[in-house]
């Protein structure tokens, strides 16, 4: 079954630190790939994607990611951590058209960062 | 800027009512989607619309119809309200097909409904 994975519920680092929000996934093809985060009480913004190219993909606020085809992975990263970007961060994959399928997101099921001062 | 605008922040229903819920995007996208958000479950999708008068089910559609009558508009309806259906309702657009499917989806801020 094709599937998202964001490994951990939650990250905690100090503010100043390097963060990384891990997300793997289990499709078939190349999917394309997105993050997006979730403030409280508020709906998804969304942050970057990866369609093709570089395998560094930079996005909004500093942050960045990096496919990883062997691994098939997408981990967000930012060099360092503000505790502004405290909140909920989801990595989502849509399927590409040519293997049939439709317009939806398989999405993980988020992780929660704490950014500490 | 994209906007999308959910029509209640916060509601309150009770079992058995028929409930709607509003959404409206301002940038003529085509797709537009319903997700309920529950803790420990993430996003689920309940249904979307790729045009006008056309939808589709998503993953969990059960106790949920949709009307797609205008393009700028996409509401949720609860047939029967129940309990379990308390949770956050998110609303998001997307540009459509001739963009290859690659172009994000824009979220409003979610409706919190709670069933008594």
């Amino acid at each position: 079954a094709q599937s998202v994975a964001q490994p951990e519920d939650q990250v905690n680092v100090a503010e100043g630190n390097p963060l990384t929000v891990k997300c793997t996934y289990s499709v078939s093809g190349n999917p394309y790939l997105f993050w997006y985060v979730q403030y409280p009480n508020r709906g998804l913004q969304f942050l970057l994607k990866y369609i093709t190219g570089d395998n560094l993909v930079k996005g909004s606020y500093g942050f960045e990611a990096e496919f990883n085809k062997s691994q098939t992975s997408f981990h967000l990263k930012k060099p360092s951590a503000l505790v502004s970007d405290s909140a909920l961060y989801f990595c989502a994959v849509r399927l590409p058209l040519y293997a049939g399928n439709n317009r939806k997101l398989i999405w993980g099921l988020g992780t929660s960062l704490a950014v500490n001062p | 800027d994209v906007k999308v605008t959910q029509s209640s922040r916060y509601l309150v229903k009770r079992t058995g009512e028929k409930v709607f819920l509003e959404c409206v995007q301002d940038m003529d996208h085509e797709n537009m989607f319903w997700y309920r958000q529950d803790p420990g479950l993430g996003l689920r999708l309940i249904y979307f619309s790729y045009d006008v008068k056309m939808k589709e089910k998503g993953d969990i559609p059960e106790g949920y119809s949709v009307s797609r009558e205008k393009k700028e508009r996409f509401s949720l309806i609860l047939e029967s309200a129940s309990t379990n259906q308390t949770s956050m309702y998110l609303c998001a657009s997307s540009l459509g097909r001739r963009f290859r499917q690659n172009q994000p989806q824009h979220f409003g801020d979610g409706t919190r409904l709670s069933i008594l």
